[in-house]
């Protein structure tokens, strides 16, 4: 069966360095992956979205890849702010609209 | 806009009683899904409505966990006889029809059996 795979360890980082999360997958390629962020107590908030035939995505200091080969997304926050510390989360969707989600990784950004 | 709605935010019960956990979609969303989270755990997928189509009961855990969506807009989930084990935030997500992929989360109903 499919699994997807996120760092279960915390990512500390000093402010103004770039934080980068790695989410990998077994078996088939997703046709999407998202990430979504997380903060405590809250509901995931969507962030972006890439398709299988995308390599890179850009939303303001966001960058996701995805790498078929590797099987593996990443996902960047540049100039990250102590405000970009939760937890992140991503999910892939293959044959249906039913996403699997990984467990998240926390990032945590010093000031 | 506003965003997805749940209510209650917060609901601890007894052992042996039903609860009915609300959702209430982003306005026009045709997809709306349910999930369970347990401490340091992943999102559950318990079940999901499209439109006016059969919805995907595939992730209940078990014949104790219905819901509902009436009139394509709001959905209720109910759990029957509820277990300790029952014990989770149980959070609810919609989507439009022209971005499919991607979901928007309501805050989450803490739910607590004692």
């Amino acid at each position: 069966s499919q699994k997807i795979e996120q760092n279960s360890e915390a990512l500390n980082i000093q402010e103004g360095k770039t934080a980068t999360l790695t989410c990998n997958y077994t078996n088939y390629s997703p046709a999407y992956l998202q990430w979504y962020r997380q903060d405590p107590g809250r509901g995931p908030v969507f962030l972006l979205l890439i398709r299988e035939n995308e390599k890179e995505k850009r939303k303001e200091r966001l960058k996701v890849t995805f790498d078929t080969t590797l099987k593996q997304s990443l996902f960047h926050i540049t100039a990250s702010q102590p405000a970009d510390s939760a937890t992140y989360l991503c999910a892939f969707s293959g044959g249906s609209y039913i996403p699997t989600f990984g467990r998240g990784t926390s990032l945590i950004v010093h000031p | 806009g506003a965003g997805v709605s749940q209510s209650p935010s917060n609901k601890v019960t007894e052992k042996g009683k039903d609860v009915e956990l609300r959702c209430d979609p982003i306005s026009g969303h045709t997809a709306l899904y349910w999930y369970r989270q347990s401490l340091g755990q992943g999102l559950e997928f318990l079940i999901y409505f499209q439109g006016n189509s059969a919805p995907d009961k595939s992730g209940l855990p078990s014949d104790r966990f219905s819901a509902e969506r009436t009139g394509g807009s709001v959905s209720t989930l109910t759990i029957q006889r509820t277990q300790q084990e029952d014990s989770a935030v149980y959070l609810c997500a919609s989507s439009p029809r022209t971005a499919t992929y991607e979901q928007y989360f309501g805050p989450g109903t803490r739910l607590t059996v004692t």
